[in-house]
């Protein structure tokens, strides 16, 4: 079966811009989280998405936003992004709500260049 | 809070050792996952596993669960093995997901 898909995987995006980064699940997998990874630092919980609603949020400014559609689909938005927000954005799918334990997947990520 | 604690940070070694880098954590998790990730690259997913071992490849991961420990070991290393391997426990904490901060390896020819 497929994979989870991010897209764009390479991204180059000016000071003050807005950015939208896409993620497909895996086929039947209702649950979507954003993770950001920047230089030196680990990966860090953005949000998760189930069933359409966001369940939790990490610690980011509401610069930080998503969305997902009914067919499980997430979207995360950055507006007037900054250099800081340069980073590897990491989503993963799972069936059920990744604080259940549950079995996780992972895409490839989206590198974000602000400039 | 699930802490994931993972050794060693960085690791040189010669091509053909045999390496092993080990991942704790301090909650319990029913899955755990090792990533790969190579310089200015995506991450790869390598291993899930809940109990005993996976292999694939040169690649060996073992869990267990009672220890709360889990191994990745390569066997007959070579460069193209370099890149940072990160461990992930599954559950335990509000963030659902809680990554080790990996281990950087370079295996040099």
């Amino acid at each position: 079966k497929a994979g989870v898909t991010q897209t764009p995987r390479y991204l180059i995006k000016t000071r003050g811009q807005q950015v939208t980064l896409s993620c497909s699940p895996i086929s039947g997998h209702r649950s979507v989280s954003w993770y950001q990874q920047t230089p030196g630092q680990g990966l860090q919980f953005l949000f998760e998405y189930f069933s359409e609603t966001q369940r939790n949020k990490g610690n980011f400014p509401g610069r930080f936003s998503g969305r997902q559609f009914s067919n499980s689909r997430s979207e995360m938005n950055v507006s007037t992004l900054e250099l800081g927000d340069s980073a590897l954005y990491l989503c993963a799918s799972s069936r059920d709500r990744v604080i259940l334990n549950t079995e996780a997947f992972f895409g490839q990520g989206t590198r974000l260049t602000v400039v | 809070k699930n802490e994931v604690e993972q050794s060693p940070q960085n690791l040189t070694a010669q091509e053909g050792e045999f390496i092993t880098i080990n991942c704790s954590y301090s909650v319990g998790i029913s899955a755990l996952h090792w990533l790969q990730q190579h310089p200015g690259g995506g991450i790869v997913s390598l291993f899930m596993l809940s109990s005993g071992k996976k292999k694939h490849g040169r690649l060996i991961a073992t869990i267990n669960i009672q220890e709360k420990h889990s191994s990745l070991h390569i066997t007959a290393s070579h460069p193209r093995d370099s890149a940072v391997y990160i461990c992930v426990a599954g559950g335990g904490g509000a963030d659902g997901l809680t990554f080790g901060k990996g281990t950087h390896l370079i295996i040099q020819p």
